[in-house]
């Protein structure tokens, strides 16, 4: 069963907009989350994170939210560029040193010009 | 800049061959992983290391081991490949040093073909 999902396999959005990608996890040890991008030929590239002691953390046009009780987060990237366009992987670990890193699914985010 | 690298970008095998994915980090690091991703899957992660000659099964070894025989590297051995081990392997390393709050970093992936 899968302790991390993403049940979005694909999003499209117009250059501009926000961009939200879901992920929702059952395993209530997770306390540290993370997400990845992808482009295709290379390989998974660290994005943002956050603890479970917060509630949000921002990056830039990437903010990242956790609601701890609904065991469901969320990455939005406003505003949205072509060059957002990759697989987006949601991860969670038990405890922020965790070594082992849970996977999600992967969203494919479109972002069209 | 921290570079993973992958000795082989793609690969195709017959079944029953024996198969060696190779990886080396630069940065010194004491932790490196092994990965698969599959659509529709993920990453799941098969093997990892947390120092030389140290390794655990991650969530899926089964038909996979490791070595670990220097630092830097990190290989994944595919005993007697078969058709269903036919994926993207992704290796990943990251540092042990509780003053730096590292993620992992990915190499580009090897993509095997298992005919």
């Amino acid at each position: 069963d899968q302790q991390v999902k993403q049940n979005s396999p694909s999003l499209s959005v117009q250059e501009g907009r926000i961009s939200i990608l879901n992920c929702d996890y059952t395993n209530s040890m997770f306390d540290y989350f993370l997400w990845y991008k992808k482009y295709p030929a290379e390989g998974p590239t660290f994005l943002i994170s956050i603890s479970s002691i917060k509630d949000k953390n921002e990056d830039g046009r990437f903010t990242v939210f956790l609601n701890k009780s609904a065991k469901h987060l969320s990455l939005h990237i406003v505003p949205s560029q072509p060059g957002d366009s990759a697989v987006y992987f949601c991860a969670a670990s038990e405890g922020w040193y965790g070594n082992k890193l849970v996977f999600g699914a992967g969203t494919i985010l479109r972002v069209k010009s | 800049d921290v570079k993973v690298t992958q000795s082989s970008r793609y690969l195709v095998k017959r079944t029953g061959e024996k198969v060696f994915l190779e990886c080396v980090q630069d940065m010194d690091h004491e932790n490196m992983f092994w990965y698969r991703q599959d659509p529709g899957l993920g990453l799941r992660l098969i093997y990892f290391s947390y120092d030389v000659k140290m390794k655990e099964k991650g969530d899926i070894p089964e038909g996979y081991s490791v070595s670990r025989e220097k630092k830097e590297r990190f290989s994944l051995i595919l005993e007697s490949a078969s058709t269903n081990q036919t994926s993207m392997y992704l290796c990943a390393s990251r540092s042990q040093d509780p003053g730096l709050q590292e993620t992992q970093y990915f190499g580009p992936g090897t993509r095997l073909l298992v005919l």
